[in-house]
């Protein structure tokens, strides 16, 4: 399984919208929903932001949105705030145990 | 609250072992399989090792098959790593991972441990 192809970065202004895209194959985005974003600040806990490419865990504010086009899924941050700058790693799973992650982007807040 | 705690991290030398520990709680540990991902420096996130909720099935990244084994004792709701024949690349934060297989995502890390394989 080779790593999801995600830019190495991206940024924008408060309240503006970022958009980092996830391109996999028809062997693990293509083929399954099951698309998830994580959020890694240095020296923090990562942090689940989207599962099933769309759908976001209990307390992850409603700025951040997933979807999915074939083999390339994408995360949204809109109304950037400061507090989003970070990495951000998408991974899908690929079958029964196996998942591979995305090679992850740097969000810069200017 | 979900909480997962890695212990055991450290430096040690090529071809040295090293048991990393995970001490869960928050939720019942023995219902949920769990893994460990790693990070190298400068890189992005690998899933190194899954187990099943009951320890009856794994999975091994190809890059650790065979010198890594991932086993629970869930009267302790504590997750385990053993890293035999270490190597360089094997240099990383190791973050253990709730990972709800219903779920088929990772959906609490802990703040990972730091492993040096140096000379």
């Amino acid at each position: 399984q080779s790593a999801l192809t995600q830019p190495r970065s991206v940024s924008g202004s408060p309240g503006q919208s970022v958009t980092i895209s996830c391109t996999g194959t028809s062997s693990d985005v293509g083929g399954y929903n099951y698309v998830s974003w994580y959020q890694l600040h240095p020296g923090k806990a990562p942090k689940l932001m989207i599962y099933d490419v769309s759908k976001r865990p209990s307390g992850v504010p409603d700025r951040f949105s997933g979807s999915k086009s074939g083999n390339t899924a994408s995360l949204t941050i809109s109304g950037l705030q400061a507090e989003d700058e970070a990495d951000y790693y998408c991974s899908s799973y690929a079958g029964t145990y196996t998942y591979v992650f995305g090679t992850g982007t740097k969000v810069t807040v200017l | 609250e979900v909480q997962l705690l890695e212990s055991g991290g450290g430096l040690v030398q090529p071809g040295g072992s090293l048991r990393l520990s995970c001490a869960a709680s928050g939720f019942t540990f023995s219902s949920y399989a769990m893994s460990w991902v790693r990070q190298a420096p400068g890189k992005g996130l690998e899933l190194v090792s899954t187990i099943s909720y009951n320890g009856g099935s794994t999975y091994y990244a190809d890059s650790v098959k065979g010198r890594f084994t991932i086993s629970r004792d869930n009267s302790k709701n504590t997750l385990y790593l053993q890293m035999n024949s270490l190597r360089a690349e094997d240099t990383a934060v190791y973050y253990c991972v709730k990972a709800p297989q219903q779920l088929k995502t990772f959906d609490f890390w802990g703040q990972g441990t730091m492993v040096t394989v140096s000379s």
